[in-house]
Parts: structure tokens; C-alpha cells; sequence
């Protein structure tokens, strides 16, 4: 079974521009989850997505968004882009349901380096 | 609110020494435990976890035992190898949550050496 796939894995902007970032779950699974981890403040959760809804929101501001494709395929954008952007950005998928005991499984991530 | 403090790193071993990794939390509700690993370069992977009071994880010769009277999920290994070297995830999930929400600590880099 493939795991979960991100893309691009290396990503390099420049203050003020835009970012999409791809992630594809594990088939089957239609739970994703968004983080972004930086050496300073560790993994920090951006927002889940459920059958194409988002389900839970982390504190972040709104230049952050996501989606969900009807096939479980998630994306999320930056807009406006500021140095502090810069960051692993991980993907996590999970079986659908709620509650604390579905594994998450993660992507290899996307670095994103904003200059 | 849900919240997971972990011991400080780096950590550095000799090969075959004792390793503890210290993780307590705070949650609300009823939260499932776990630790995750991450090697370098790489995502994080499920390492172990446990989803009720005294429950005890295992894999790879790590184990860790969820302790809700102190509300502690302390990661140890007998003996550690050289390839052990990663970084460490205390995370926590609440079973009642909505959604399925990870509060994960700052992370702990082990770093063991021949």
C-alpha cells in the first residue's frame, strides 16, 4: 500500500507570494491533517479535513487555507507569504472517525524556505 | 486544554545505554498516547501507543506505559543502537474529540554514538 505522498518536497518564494502545497492520503483513508513543524515551536496543527470538510482548525491566521477533492486528495495554500512561513510543512492521513485511537500516518513533508 | 510536555533534548548515549525520554500531559478529556519517531529527513512514523489507563506500548524494544494517576507516557529502551538516533514525539489524542486533532510535544533528539 503507498503511503502518503507530498509535492513538491522542496519549495523556495519570496515574501509577499503565494503557496499551494499537494498531499495524497493512504487509499481508503479520508482523514488529513495538516502540520507545521519548525525547530522553535515543534509541530504545530494547521487544520483536518474530513469528506471534504474541515473538522478541526489550529490557531493560525486566515493566510492559511485548505481543501479537500471528493478523493481524499488535500491542498493547502499560503498567501502572502512572510519569512516566518519558512518551515517543514507535514501532511498526516488517518482512517475516517473520530476520536484519538487512528493512527495518523504521515508524509515526508514539504520544506518550504521563504526569502 | 490538551497538552503535551516532553524532557528537553538533545540527548546524547553510548551504544547499549538505558534510554528514558520523560513525556507528561494534559487533557480534558479520555486521550489515547503516543510516540512517534522521526528520522532524518524523513516523516514521522508511529513508534507505539496506548490507548487506556495502564496500557502498555511496545515495538522495537521501546516501551511505554500510560500512567493516568501521573499523568505520564515516559519512552525507554534497554539498549540503544546507533540507528535509534531521531527525534521523538510525545503526542496525545482525545478520544472524545471531534476530529482526530494530534497535540504533539516540542520533540526530543536522541543522538547515540558507538
Amino acid at each position: 500500500k503507498a503511503g502518503v505522498t507530498q509535492t513538491p518536497r522542496y519549495l523556495i518564494k519570496t515574501r509577499g507570494q503565494q503557496v499551494t502545497l499537494s498531499c495524497s492520503p493512504i487509499s481508503g483513508h479520508r482523514s488529513v491533517s495538516w502540520y507545521q513543524q519548525t525547530p522553535g515551536q515543534g509541530l504545530q496543527f494547521l487544520f483536518e479535513y474530513f469528506s471534504e470538510t474541515q473538522r478541526n482548525k489550529g490557531n493560525f491566521p486566515g493566510r492559511f487555507s485548505g481543501r479537500q477533492f471528493s478523493n481524499s486528495r488535500s491542498e493547502m495554500n499560503v498567501s502572502t507569504l512572510e519569512l516566518g512561513d519558512s518551515a517543514l510543512y507535514l501532511c498526516a492521513s488517518s482512517l475516517a472517525g473520530a476520536g484519538g485511537q487512528n493512527e495518523q500516518f504521515f508524509g515526508p513533508g514539504t520544506r518550504l524556505t521563504v526569502l | 486544554g490538551n497538552s503535551v510536555t516532553q524532557m528537553e533534548g538533545p540527548v546524547t548515549l553510548s551504544e547499549e545505554a538505558f534510554l528514558t525520554i520523560n513525556c507528561t500531559y494534559t487533557a480534558t478529556g479520555y486521550p489515547s498516547l503516543f510516540w512517534y519517531v522521526q528520522y532524518p529527513g524523513e516523516g514521522l512514523q508511529l513508534l507505539l501507543k496506548a490507548t487506556k489507563a495502564d496500557d502498555k506500548g511496545s515495538n522495537k524494544g521501546f516501551e511505554a506505559t500510560y500512567r493516568k494517576e501521573t499523568t505520564s507516557f515516559h519512552l525507554e529502551k534497554g539498549s540503544v543502537q546507533v540507528s535509534d538516533s531521531a527525534v521523538y514525539f510525545c503526542a496525545l489524542s482525545d478520544v472524545y474529540n471531534t476530529g482526530n486533532q494530534f497535540y504533539f510535544g516540542t520533540g526530543t533528539s536522541l543522538t547515540v554514538i558507538p
